[in-house]
Formats: C-alpha cells, sequence, structure tokens
C-alpha cells in the first residue's frame, strides 16, 4: 500500500546530529499524526496537525520539532537526541471530516536508532 | 487507571480455534471504536470499526458494551496468518486515537 509513505526506512544517528523524518500521504486526507512506539509500550500520540494545524502536542521533549507545509506533507525535525527516543516513529493519516468512524492509514515507519 | 488495558497475552491457540479478546477503556465519551492489528516490527493496519449494535466481517466478530466501557473481537476458524498483535483503539477527544497495548495472538498448527 502506498497511501501513506515514510522515509527514511531505518536511520541512525548520534546525539549531535541534525535529521529529519518525512511522511506524505496521498490519500486526500486533512489531518496527520505522529506517533512513538517503543519497545513492547503502547503507541504513544506525539503530534497532531488537523486541517493543517497543530491541535495536539503530547508534552514532547523540544528535541522533536514537527512541520506540516501543506495537509499532504508532515516531517519530525530531530537535534540532540538521546539513546532512549531509539523507536519506531509512525506516521498517519486520516479525514477528520468524514465522520465519527475515520480511522487511521499508518505508514510503515521509521525505525530510529539513536547512538 | 490506564486509558485503554488489555490483556497482553500471549493467546497461543491451534489453528481452526476461536478465540477473544477483551478491552477496556476509561473515556466515557469515547464515541468511536476500532480494532487493529499489528504484525512483528510493522505498522498497524485497521482490522475493523466496531460499531453499537456489534458487527461482524467474516470470521471476525466486534462487540461494544458501552454501559461496562468494554470492546471485544472473537475470532472463529482461527488461520496460522492471524497471528498478531491486536490493538483496541477508542477514540478520544478532537479525534484522538488511543492505541492499547495490544493483546498478542499466536496461532499454531
Amino acid at each position: 500500500e502506498t497511501g501513506v509513505t515514510q522515509t527514511p526506512r531505518h536511520l541512525v544517528m548520534g546525539m549531535t546530529n541534525k535529521k529529519s523524518l518525512k511522511c506524505e500521504q496521498h490519500l486526500g486526507h486533512n489531518a496527520m499524526y505522529w506517533y512513538k512506539q517503543s519497545a513492547k509500550k503502547p503507541l504513544e500520540l506525539m503530534f497532531v496537525y488537523s486541517l493543517e494545524e497543530r491541535v495536539e502536542n503530547n508534552s514532547v521533549p523540544s528535541r522533536f520539532s514537527p512541520e506540516c507545509p501543506n495537509s499532504s506533507h508532515l516531517f519530525l525535525h530531530l537535534h540532540t537526541l538521546q539513546p532512549e527516543d531509539s523507536a519506531l516513529y509512525l506516521c498517519a493519516s486520516n479525514d477528520v471530516l468524514g465522520g465519527e468512524n475515520s480511522p487511521l492509514h499508518f505508514g510503515n515507519g521509521t525505525r530510529l536508532t539513536v547512538t | 487507571r490506564k486509558e485503554v488495558e488489555q490483556d497482553p497475552g500471549p493467546f497461543n491457540v491451534p489453528e481452526g480455534a476461536t478465540v477473544a479478546f477483551n478491552c477496556t477503556y476509561s473515556n466515557s465519551a469515547s464515541q468511536s471504536f476500532f480494532w487493529y492489528r499489528q504484525d512483528c516490527r510493522k505498522e498497524p493496519k485497521l482490522l475493523m470499526s466496531v460499531y453499537s449494535s456489534g458487527n461482524e466481517d467474516g470470521r471476525f466478530t466486534a462487540q461494544l458494551n458501552r454501559a461496562s466501557q468494554y470492546i471485544s473481537l472473537l475470532i472463529r476458524d482461527s488461520k496460522l496468518s492471524d497471528s498478531a498483535t491486536y490493538l483496541c483503539v477508542p477514540k478520544g477527544g478532537y479525534n484522538k486515537l488511543i492505541f492499547g497495548a495490544g493483546t498478542r495472538l499466536a496461532v499454531h498448527p
């Protein structure tokens, strides 16, 4: 499925590096999300952009910085990360105007390792 | 209390068995509910939405009990390919989907 595409699939970075994760959706959706999934833990919602406006920021450390230039693209800028930030980062999208039963569609995720 | 609680399992069942998972949620204002499945090291994929009257999709049946705030998923005639983690997902305020930690199912020959 190519509805939601994330790049890169894998990323290894040092604690002093700056990198960005990219997400693109081709589903005509109007909301995009970043989730973090650490080993053996539930998905944690990080950020929500709805109709291109950030509506959720779940007390995420400032070393994570989201950017949503339009309804199809979402970035997560990373800098001075810690080893505990190693996780699977998942992007998702849905149609917030599509009624209550509008499910999320996920990208394949970026597996991030911080060394 | 966690927002979503699920038995982590694993549930080890033989092919052909019927297995049921329950999930409880704390937000009584939740209006929409979903079951997702997640294969190892892959992204979650929507399995089915859960409707108030209960709904069925092939071998899968979902039930919602608003009074007790729980959701169930029944899988009949289990297949090897059903082995995965099943995530219970109520929708909270402002389109926010809350994921449970999931219940792991292992179907063996």
